[in-house]
């Protein structure tokens, strides 16, 4: 059984602060991560993707993948009260994307 | 451009129904994929469609069925629906790539079984 499988929080950070969400997975063979924040109510929207070892910027957020742990990270800096959401995690397995339960990420003013 | 559309919104059925749910693709993409998020859970794979053909299912029961259309848009079906079908029904959408850079889903359709 392939999982994924991530802290459901809440996790709770000040404005300002960085927020880490954290991710493993079971699929030794998983290539591709990515990283989805939702909001309550709403779709999924993609924010991140990472297929090498390593750390990937885009603006505020960083994602982080030790392939040999099977561990994915999110960093958000700077964190705004808007970022309060849900943070999925998934990985691609064949033609699915396995997601975790999501971390619900918490922003106070 | 249009991103991913579904329809309808939201949907209220009665046990033992069939329900369709429909979905129209980000111009250009030829696959489709569907999946059900019930609360508090992440989202749960049902069926990828590209080109009309169903390239992968995942692990739910029969009555869960799906066709693409030339057009490449989707229908989802769900026969004999139960309470525990009642979720959000998320449509995916993804160009036609080697490389997955990562799903587009639709706003998704809310259905409740009562």
């Amino acid at each position: 059984q392939k999982e994924v499988e991530q802290n459901s929080g809440p996790l709770s950070v000040p404005e300002g602060a960085i927020a880490s969400l954290n991710c493993t997975y079971s699929d030794r063979g998983s290539q591709s991560f990515f990283w989805y924040r939702q909001y309550s109510g709403k779709s999924p929207e993609l924010i991140m993707f990472i297929y090498s070892n390593g750390d990937k910027e885009d603006g505020r957020f960083t994602a982080q993948l030790n392939k040999a742990s099977q561990y994915v990270s999110l960093l958000i800096r700077d964190s705004q009260p808007s970022d309060s959401a849900t943070y999925l995690c998934a990985n691609q397995a064949g033609t699915a994307l396995i997601f975790g339960k999501g971390t619900t990420l918490s922003v106070s003013s | 451009d249009a991103g991913v559309t579904q329809s309808p919104t939201h949907l209220i059925k009665t046990r033992g129904q069939h329900v369709t749910l429909r979905c129209s693709p980000i111009s250009g993409h030829k696959s489709v994929s569907w999946y059900q998020q019930v609360l508090g859970q992440g989202p749960q794979f049902i069926f990828q469609y590209y080109e009309k053909e169903e390239r992968g299912r995942g692990n739910f029961p029969d009555r869960f069925s799906a066709r693409q259309f030339p057009n490449y848009s989707s229908e989802l079906n769900v026969n004999a629906l139960l309470l525990g079908d009642s979720a959000l029904y998320l449509c995916a959408s993804s160009p036609p790539s080697g490389v997955n850079y990562g799903y587009t889903f639709g706003s998704g359709t809310r259905l409740t079984v009562v």
